[in-house]
């Protein structure tokens, strides 16, 4: 089975400022089509989950631009270029390469 | 835009069978581009993947809990369900149903139930 690391694991931040979290599979999840299966996923304080990026790096509908998604293979990244008030919660990722499908054990976005 | 809702027992005493329903509106559970899944949240813990069904029934579940969980659809009343039998208080969570989007450009999580918590004491 496939594990997910993720890091930091709590995460103060600055609104305004920067912020960058990390998450690193056991195995590539790179298929031979090309895609990387890797989706991000904010659960804000007494929500469920919503999608934030998809494929890697491709935003789903409705997700603001200042966020973003890069990284191939065994390590991906999430960014938010300047972080507001809403962003605060839980960020995981999760791979969708194989199942069963596992998630990260998740970054606390903390302001 | 679909919406999700599950519902059931907030309360199984151990050893028995924990049972929920996922209602879908919004949009129909037959379509071939969705799977339904179970996903669940130990309370202050992380997000586990409990399965999935297709429309025309077939499953997959997590290697951890195959033994005792089952996930059914009813395509008549736009209905998935779980069942989780001889459960323990480490299935206490709350429980997630959510729409897959499958496909070689997709392969997400895309819409989530507000997630409803299962408490199991006797």
């Amino acid at each position: 089975d496939i594990v997910m690391t993720q890091s930091p694991l709590s995460l103060p931040v600055t609104p305004g400022e920067p912020a960058s979290i990390s998450c690193r599979s056991s195995q590539t999840l790179l298929h031979s089509n090309g895609n990387d299966y890797l989706n991000w996923y904010l659960q804000r304080p007494g929500q469920s989950p919503q999608l934030l990026i998809y494929l890697g790096s491709i935003r789903a509908s409705g997700v603001p631009d200042r966020f973003s998604g890069s990284g191939s293979g065994i390590d991906f990244t999430l960014r938010i270029s300047r972080v507001e008030a809403e962003d605060i919660g839980v960020y995981y990722c999760m791979q969708a390469l194989q199942i069963p499908y596992a998630f990260g054990q998740g970054t606390t976005l903390e302001i | 835009q679909v919406q999700l809702q599950e519902s059931g027992p907030g309360l199984v005493r151990p050893s028995e069978t924990l049972s929920l329903t996922c209602t879908v509106s919004g949009g129909s559970i037959s379509s071939d581009i969705y799977y339904w899944a179970w996903i669940r949240q130990p309370p202050g813990k992380g997000l586990e993947w409990v399965g999935n069904v297709f429309y025309s029934g077939s499953t997959d579940y997590s290697p951890s809990l195959m033994s005792r969980v089952s996930i059914l659809v009813d395509t008549s009343k736009n209905q998935f369900s779980l069942r989780l039998n001889r459960v323990t208080a480490a299935d206490t969570a709350v429980y997630f149903c959510a729409r897959w989007l499958r496909g070689y450009n997709r392969n997400c999580f895309d819409s989530w139930g507000q997630g409803t918590l299962v408490t199991v004491s006797s």
